[in-house]
């Protein structure tokens, strides 16, 4: 089956430090990743995707993710983190068989401390 | 990118009733994709709903709980029928845009008591 694991419930950072928030996949084929992040009482907005190329994809807000194929793996970076990216992050994955559903992680909650 | 709006932003119902939610779109899309995301939880595709024709729903997801009206390419509505407790939930419409991405709306926070 797909998925998409975020083996991460919360992330603690200070505010000006680098952040990472992990992504791991599982899926057929090449994949398509997204990251979005979800402020409260907000509905999702996309950050960036990884389709195919190079394998550092640079996005909105800042953010960048890495995509490793040998590891699975399109973890999302920043190398200075604000109170404002204080948020839920969520990974996801396009479904190869159905290539309208996106299939997400269970969320990472980014904290960032001042 | 697309702006999409959704409404109501939330609302409080009792168990029984049903409630329908709208998304509008600021411009025409083929597809448009109801999400729900379940407190603490990830989101999960409910059904996809093309202009024209019956949407289709994922597993789990059936037409007599969640009908589907998509009249126009800029909007569609998502009714929540027969409510219970276990329906709180926020539901998402999204909608893809140029190319492989999916675009969100603010969401529908809905609790069932």
């Amino acid at each position: 089956a797909q998925s998409v694991a975020q083996p991460e419930d919360q992330v603690n950072v200070a505010e000006g430090n680098p952040l990472t928030v992990k992504c791991t996949y599982s899926v057929s084929g090449n994949p398509y990743l997204f990251w979005y992040v979800q402020y409260p009482n907000r509905g999702l907005q996309f950050l960036l995707k990884y389709i195919t190329g190079d394998n550092l994809v640079k996005g909105s807000y800042g953010f960048e993710a890495e995509f490793n194929k040998s590891q699975t793996s399109f973890h999302l970076k920043k190398p200075s983190a604000l109170v404002s990216d204080s948020a839920l992050y969520f990974c996801a994955v396009r479904d190869p068989y159905n290539t309208d559903k996106l299939i997400f992680g269970t969320g990472t909650r980014l904290q960032v401390f001042p | 990118s697309a702006v999409i709006s959704q409404k109501p932003s939330r609302d409080i119902c009792q168990r029984g009733t049903s409630l329908t939610i709208q998304c509008q779109v600021d411009s025409q899309v083929t597809m448009m994709f109801w999400y729900r995301q379940q407190p603490g939880q990830s989101l999960t595709l409910i059904a996809t709903a093309n202009q024209g024709s019956e949407a289709t729903y994922e597993s789990g997801f059936v037409i007599d709980k969640f009908p589907i009206s998509r009249p126009n390419l800029t909007f569609s509505t998502l009714t929540v029928s027969n409510m219970s407790p276990e329906d709180s939930s926020i539901y998402l419409c999204s909608v893809a845009r140029g190319p492989d991405t999916q675009y969100f709306g603010p969401g529908t926070r809905l609790t069932v008591l």
